[in-house]
Formats: C-alpha cells, structure tokens, sequence
C-alpha cells in the first residue's frame, strides 16, 4: 500500500512567486492535516481535513495560505505570494476516520522543502 | 494544548536498552500518548501509543505511570537504525485529533 505522497519534494522559488504543494494520502484516509517545520522551531500544525471541510484551521499563519481538498482525496496548500520566512518543510499527514473512542496512528509524508530566497 | 517534557538529547550504546522519559503533568482523562520519531530527511513516524496501559509492540514498549503524568518509551535494544528525534504528544481525538509537536529528544546510538 502507498503511504502518504507528496510533491515536490524540493522547491526554491523567488520572494513574490507563488507555489502550490500537493499531498496525497493514504487512500480511505479521511484525515488530511498539514504541518510545517521553520528553520529552527518545532513541528507546528497548520490546517486538518475531514474529506473535503476545514475541520481546523487555526494553525494557518495568515491569508497567503491556502488549502483545498476538493473531493475529499488529494489535498495543495498554496502560497501567494510567498515570503522569505515561509521557507521551512512542509509534512502532509493522514489518518482514518475515528470514532471518539478511538484514537489511530497518522502517517506522515517524507514532506517537501521550500526555500524562499 | 497539552504540554510535554523531554530531554533534548540522549545517547545509547548500541544494542543496549534505551529509556526515553516524557512529562506530561497537565495532562487530560481523554489525551492518548503516542510517541513518533523522525529519522533524518524524513517525515514523522508512528511508534507507538497508549491511555493507561503499559503498551507493547514490535517497535518499543511504552510504560505510562499509574498518575499518567509521565511516560517512558523503552527501546529494547537500540541500533544505530533508531538514531532519531523522538516525540511524546498529546492527543485528544475529542479535539480534533491533531499533534503539537515538543522540541523532542535527540537520540544518539554508539556503536
């Protein structure tokens, strides 16, 4: 079974550019969260999908993000325009549907590097 | 959030037992710990989790305290494929289920 994919892998774009990155998850995976990584800090949480609805989105920066997930499968996380602190690796997770009793493992993607210079 | 402790770093001799010790005073009736790790250039992967019991798997062991204010992942015997930075976190499937991320422990294996 394929885990977690995401694309690029690397991505180096000028300041002001825009860059779309995708995640796929896990097929059967109604769980969709990002995270990112900035050079330095922790792993934060950005945004979590239940199929295609925002569950939470409160760990979005600002409005130069923006996430989809239009069908409940892939998701992008664009960024527009982008800056020089957005630069960080960005890890795309999934995870099936739970009950509130239950509590399952989230697979992560190898994530993608963006370097805003 | 519910907050975790851990030690920045640890070292290990290879193939010995590793103790890995997490702090989590503030913890809630309904917070699973789950323990992940990060290899180098690679995403976060699942190791294991618990809510009261004492958790085995073909990974690690995962002793929780009778309190659940503390926690201690267990590497049987650690090879130099487990060097790492381990993550404990908190998570509450009644609060949407994502992870907040500690600064972790690094984790050295000696040969």
């Amino acid at each position: 079974e394929a885990g977690v994919t995401q694309f690029p892998s690397h991505s180096v774009i000028e300041k002001g550019q825009t860059v779309t990155l995708r995640c796929d998850p896990i097929s059967g995976h109604d769980n969709l969260y990002w995270y990112r990584r900035v050079m330095g800090k922790e792993i934060k949480f950005l945004l979590h999908f239940v199929k295609e609805s925002k569950q939470d989105e409160s760990g979005m920066p600002n409005n130069r993000f923006l996430a989809e997930r239009t069908g409940g499968t892939y998701s992008t996380l664009k960024v527009q325009p982008a800056e020089l602190e957005d630069s960080g690796v960005y890890f795309c997770a999934s995870s099936l549907r739970t009950g509130r009793s239950r509590n399952t493992e989230a697979f992560f993607g190898q994530g993608t590097r963006l370097t805003v210079v | 959030d519910a907050k975790t402790t851990q030690p920045n770093s640890m070292e290990s001799n290879e193939e010995e037992p590793v103790h890995l010790p997490c702090n989590h005073s503030t913890i809630s009736g309904t917070d699973y710990i789950h323990w992940y790790r990060q290899l180098p250039s690679q995403g976060p992967e699942y190791v294991i989790h618990g809510l009261t019991s004492n958790v085995n798997n073909r990974m690690a062991s995962l002793a929780i305290a009778e309190d659940r204010k503390s926690s201690t992942l267990i590497l049987h015997r650690a090879t130099l494929r487990d060097a790492a930075v381990y993550y404990c976190i908190l998570r509450n499937p009644n609060t949407g289920n994502q992870f907040y991320f500690g600064t972790g422990t690094s984790l050295t294996v000696i040969p």
